[in-house]
């Protein structure tokens, strides 16, 4: 599968303020997909992303995949306690599995 | 209402013993998923597989059996040849279709040695 490096690892942000977690690999991916644990929970998919360049929002979401599909990054607006959790990024070079990044771990402090 | 369901919730084994993990999924998936995470970690695929009859490991394939006899059922055994086992495991389903398709997820299942 297709080796990727999500950083950061952790994230504590103050509610309300801006978080982004980013996700880089040294070859070209085909697609990425990203999913949201929440503490205890099981992962669940958030969004696809499969062409160069590509933005795609979800109310406070925003998810972008590089010009070069090297790399992807997902930020959120004006964070709430709701978003506490897990963001993984995972990468696909073939259609039948993916490669998930380690994850950043984001913590919203009331 | 459909799903995956893993059981149990949580495990434990007793060193060189082997136990099974259920999953099941009604959502008429032809692709099945193992992962395993560990703290702070990401996943790591372990074995799946895209039809009835048929399966391929995955990264961290050792240590670990699967079977798909059924399209509904994907259990995954921990063999005692898998010196730590303690882990979360996850089961994962995808739909058939062109491209890319979103992974589903099962509850998982906690799994600790004694």
């Amino acid at each position: 599968g297709q080796q990727v490096m999500q950083i950061p690892q952790y994230q504590h942000v103050q509610e309300g303020e801006d978080f982004t977690t980013y996700c880089n690999s040294s070859t070209t991916l085909s697609n990425i997909q990203w999913y949201k644990q929440r503490p205890g929970g099981h992962p669940v998919f958030l969004i696809q992303l499969v062409k160069s360049g590509e933005v795609k929002k979800q109310k406070r979401l925003t998810f972008q995949f590089g010009e070069a599909k090297k790399n992807s990054s997902l930020h959120i607006t004006a964070t709430q306690t709701t978003d506490v959790g897990t963001y993984f990024c995972a990468p696909s070079g073939s259609a039948r599995q993916l490669t998930f990044g380690s994850g950043t771990q984001l913590t919203v402090l009331p | 209402d459909g799903g995956i369901t893993q059981s149990p919730k949580y495990l434990f084994r007793k060193e060189g013993q082997n136990v099974t993990l259920s999953c099941e999924q009604n959502l008429n998936h032809d692709a099945m998923y193992w992962y395993r995470q560990d703290p702070g970690q990401g996943l790591r695929l372990i074995y799946y597989s895209q039809i009835v009859n048929d399966f391929q490991k995955g990264d961290i394939a050792e240590g670990y059996s699967v079977s798909r006899e059924k399209k509904e059922s994907f259990p995954l055994t921990v063999t005692s040849a898998q010196k730590n086992p303690t882990a979360f495991y996850l089961c994962a389903s995808k739909p058939p279709g062109v491209g890319n398709q979103p992974q589903h997820f099962g509850d998982g299942t906690r799994l600790s040695i004694l």
